[in-house]
């Protein structure tokens, strides 16, 4: 069962490109969260979403930001008018199905956006 | 509002000895789960366990386990016997349950391990 796939796992954009980030999520898992680590910070939520849902954006930039995660194909985290402070790595994390109180988020091995 | 705190920046362990991260955490709801990854230096997260906060026992996954002292919100992470392999950073995290399931993480700073020989 392959993990949480995520691509590019490092992207190099200029100030002001759009940065396109990928997540699919592991086999069975309909629950897709996109996480942001700064450099000596711990993760910090983004947004939350189930196939075709937003559930939770209270943590995604108003500006620039937006993500979808569609009925075919992979989650997509989209930044526009990237900004150097946008550097970053990504995280997506997936789980399944709401199966009760255990349910672990599996972390992919992130995108490394630098912006230059 | 939810708070993880791990006061603990740097912690150094001899090889084949136990060590303690330390984490406390501040919320107000009732039901919510607790998480430890880590993150080695090439960056990937790795789930280590998970503590439920009605689990009446301590949460073990092999050379892991959660000391889980639910009056005084912590939830520190035993590594014992430490490896070499060890040396990583490592986040505790938590999650409150909403409705059938866990929702977003909320992670602490990171405590980075040194395992020497």
């Amino acid at each position: 069962n392959a993990g949480v796939m995520q691509n590019p796992r490092h992207l190099v954009r200029r100030r002001g490109q759009e940065a396109r980030l990928r997540c699919s999520p592991m086999k069975g898992h309909s629950h897709v969260y996109w996480y942001r680590q700064l450099p000596e910070e711990g993760l910090k939520f983004m947004v939350y979403l189930q196939k075709e849902n937003i559930i939770d954006e209270s943590g995604m930039p108003k500006e620039r930001f937006s993500a979808e995660f569609p009925k075919e194909g992979p989650s997509i985290l989209r930044i526009q008018q990237v900004v150097r402070g946008d550097s970053a790595a990504y995280f997506c994390a997936s789980s399944p199905p709401g199966t009760g109180f255990r349910d672990t988020q599996y972390f992919g091995p992130g995108t490394r956006l630098t912006v230059l | 509002a939810q708070k993880i705190t791990q006061t603990q920046p740097g912690m150094f362990v001899q090889e084949k000895e136990a060590v303690t991260l330390d984490c406390t955490y501040d919320t107000s709801d009732q039901s919510y789960g607790l998480f430890w990854y880590k993150q080695p230096s090439s960056g990937e997260m790795i789930f280590l366990i998970y503590q439920g906060s009605y689990d009446e026992q301590n949460a073990t996954e092999g050379r892991y386990s959660l000391n889980f002292q639910k009056a005084r919100k912590s939830a520190n992470l035993v590594i014992s016997a430490s490896q070499l392999g060890d040396s990583a950073m490592y986040f505790c995290a938590m999650s409150p349950w909403r409705g059938s399931t866990l929702g977003r993480l909320y992670f602490g700073r990171g405590t980075q391990l040194t395992v020497w020989p």
